[in-house]
């Protein structure tokens, strides 16, 4: 159950284009499609962003979308705006009805 | 509204035990597994325990396996955690989380319950 390898912090400017990665293994990211990333502001609950690697839940922007390619996982935020500030954590399906989460990566806004 | 509200927290002495709960309200409980997801103080997110819809099988991260039991009651919409054998390393932010798929994804948190273990 080692914890996926997100980079600790990324940073864009209004408008542009972050991309988020995700390393894990076969036994995790790899071995399944059941990707998700999960926004967490200061001092608030995380929230779910993406599922089952590139499905978007009801309510959030299409300015976020995930993928995946063998053991790494990605989040992209395109159009990025002041409020997309926060932490974002990949977690993955790791088998045996078992998850582990990536360390999270620090997005600012410039 | 759809929402879950854990409780329990506070301040407890190592190698003691605490009990946390997570009230669910607003969705059909008995239908969903349940996870119990902590963040110590400055760090990231870490899986502690699952629970299938109907309590038949458990799941427990390697770190807390022998020491937490996670459990649930479906008649009162309450989710639980009970840990035991406490340690400083255990000082969290508890949340209970709602889960999808059978453990591929959570798509409800609670807002936390902090867990702090100090002497």
């Amino acid at each position: 159950q080692s914890a996926l390898t997100q980079p600790r912090s990324v940073s864009g400017s209004p408008g542009q284009s972050v991309t988020i990665s995700c390393t894990g293994t076969s036994s995790d990211i790899g071995g399944y499609n059941y990707v998700s990333w999960h926004q967490q502001h200061p001092g608030k609950a995380p929230k779910l962003m993406i599922y089952d690697v590139s499905e978007r839940p009801s309510g959030v922007p299409d300015r976020f979308s995930g993928s995946k390619s063998g053991n790494t996982a990605s989040l992209t935020i395109s159009g990025l705006q002041a409020e997309d500030e926060a932490d974002y954590y990949c977690c993955s399906y790791a088998g045996s009805y078992t998850l582990v989460f990536g360390g999270g990566t620090k997005l600012t806004v410039l | 509204q759809v929402q879950l509200v854990e409780s329990g927290g506070g301040v407890v002495q190592p190698a003691r035990s605490l009990r946390l709960s997570c009230a669910a309200s607003g969705l059909i409980f008995s239908n969903h597994g349940m996870h119990w997801v902590r963040q110590a103080p400055g760090k990231g997110l870490e899986w502690v325990a699952f629970i299938r819809y109907d309590g038949s099988s458990k799941y427990y991260a390697d770190p807390v396996k022998g020491r937490f039991t996670i459990s649930r009651d479906n008649s009162k919409n309450t989710l639980s955690l009970q840990m035991n054998s406490l340690t400083v390393e255990d000082t969290a932010v508890y949340y209970c989380a709602r889960d999808r798929g059978g453990a591929q994804y959570f798509d409800l948190w609670g807002q936390g319950t902090l867990v702090t273990v100090s002497s």
